[in-house]
């Protein structure tokens, strides 16, 4: 398996911009999360979903910030507008739940800056 | 509430030295517990977990974790460090009687190894 992929790997923007990052998870995986990770917070779950339906996103930090999964594979994380506060690596990772015992694999992660 | 600290921001050995990484947590039941690694610029991988059973969990590259209920700790420990294994290592906990599936991370420890 070729594990999770994110994209873009790099993404430099301007302030107000739009961005979209995508994630495809590991085939057969049921739950998908968002993480982004500063040095300032450490690494902050953003939202995950279970079986594509979004379970707890009280980590995404306003209304800017939008996630969706559409079908098993694959998800997006949206910020709109963006700011230069968002700038971070954000990862997606997927598990497979096995009675909440499932360990995490994450992608390489997608770095942000905006400007 | 579920809190993980890793007390040490930094860990120096010398390469051939055990090293010990360390981690305890705050649940109130009973603890789901994982190690991760983060080479730079990669996503976190998974290294061990501990779910139930024997305290010693042993994971990849020859690490492996004791479990201690009453010191409600999870330290990371490896007899023999590699200069490879100079990265970044979160502990991690999910709590088994929460319902949901959020892990907590904690805020990372940097081992760095000298040859």
């Amino acid at each position: 398996d070729a594990g999770v992929i994110q994209s873009p790997r790099h993404e430099v923007t301007e302030m107000g911009q739009e961005v979209t990052l995508r994630c495809k998870p590991i085939s057969g995986h049921d739950y998908l999360f968002w993480y982004r990770q500063t040095m300032m917070r450490g690494l902050e779950l953003l939202i995950y979903f279970n079986n594509n339906v979004p379970i707890d996103d009280s980590g995404m930090p306003e209304d800017r910030f939008s996630a969706k999964m559409p079908n098993a594979s694959f998800s997006t994380l949206k910020i709109q507008p963006s700011e230069p506060r968002d700038s971070a690596v954000y990862f997606c990772a997927s598990s497979l739940a096995q009675g909440f015992t499932g360990e995490l694999f994450f992608g390489e992660g997608s770095r942000l800056t905006v400007l | 509430a579920q809190s993980v600290a890793q007390p040490e921001d930094q860990v120096n050995v010398a390469e051939g030295n055990p090293l010990t990484v360390k981690c305890t947590y705050s649940v109130s039941g009973n603890p789901y517990l994982f190690w991760y690694v983060q080479y730079p610029n990669r996503g976190l991988q998974f290294l061990l977990k501990y779910i139930t059973g024997d305290n010693l969990v042993k994971g990849s590259y020859g690490f492996e974790a004791e479990f201690n209920k009453s010191q409600t700790s999870f330290h990371l420990k490896k007899p023999s460090a590699l200069v490879s294994d100079s990265a970044l290592y979160f502990c991690a906990v999910r709590d088994r009687g929460s319902g949901t599936y959020k892990y907590i991370f904690g805020t990372g420890t940097r081992l760095k190894v000298l040859a």
